[in-house]
């Protein structure tokens, strides 16, 4: 079966840190980029970031609103990407999926995992 | 990069057919192929409905259906059903090789 499985989250303090991990069946890694997405609670999906596969250099790309503060890389022998969140605020408050697109149509998520809560409270 | 502009609700009644808007820019929505739609339920994973405009991936029923015209891309629903009621999602991906969503639009079926 095609798919993606989030682990990692949990409380945090702010200014802390947190890596989350996004494992994926073998079937879809190689050909594809993983993206984070997070939807606090009450708002909409927000697209965090991507990196792509080794064919493309492994480039990453992220939303501008979170300023340097996370991290998006990949261990191709483990089939998982992460995420590095750090500088974490309140506002990182939320639902944090994975999710891939094929190498040839950025932007087509399928399929997604089933998410992990991130709660940042002191 | 600003949130792709939905309405925040939509209605209808079963059997009637409705039309989510997605406006961007020629940065986004206006200058690719690349815009998808999503239809959200709370708690679960979001599910891809449509994919470079128009195009439906297998299992996704054909009352779904996608369009765009300059900045603005479109989902339409026909022959609405009560399973519909959820959250729906565009996305785009962009100029700066990101990708952004819009804001979301809640469907109620009457």
């Amino acid at each position: 079966e095609v798919q993606l499985v989030e682990s990692g989250g949990g409380l945090v303090q702010p200014g802390g840190s947190l890596k989350l991990s996004c494992a994926a069946s073998a079937f879809i890694y190689s050909d594809s980029a993983i993206h984070w997405v997070r939807q606090a609670s009450g708002k909409g999906l927000e697209w965090v970031g991507r990196v792509r596969n080794k064919a493309n250099s492994y480039s990453t790309a992220y939303a501008a609103s979170l300023k340097g503060r996370f991290t998006i890389f990949r261990d191709d022998s483990k089939n998982t990407a992460y995420l590095q969140m750090n500088s974490l605020k309140s506002e990182d408050t939320a639902v944090y999926y994975c999710t891939r697109s094929p190498y040839f149509s950025p932007g087509m998520f399928d399929p997604w995992g089933q998410g992990t809560l991130v709660t940042v409270s002191s | 990069q600003s949130a792709l502009t939905q309405p925040a609700s939509v209605s209808g009644s079963p059997g009637q057919s409705i039309t989510i808007s997605c406006t961007g820019t020629t940065n986004d929505v206006g200058g690719y192929k690349y815009v998808s739609w999503y239809q959200h339920n709370p708690g679960k994973a979001p599910k891809l409905l449509i994919y470079e405009v128009n195009n439906r991936p297998s299992g996704v029923s054909d009352r779904f259906s996608g369009s765009k015209s300059g900045n603005t891309a479109s989902l339409t629903i026909s022959g609405l059903q009560a399973e519909d009621e959820a959250d729906y999602y565009c996305t785009s991906y962009t100029s700066t090789s990101t990708v952004v969503f819009g804001g979301g639009t809640k469907l109620t079926v009457l």
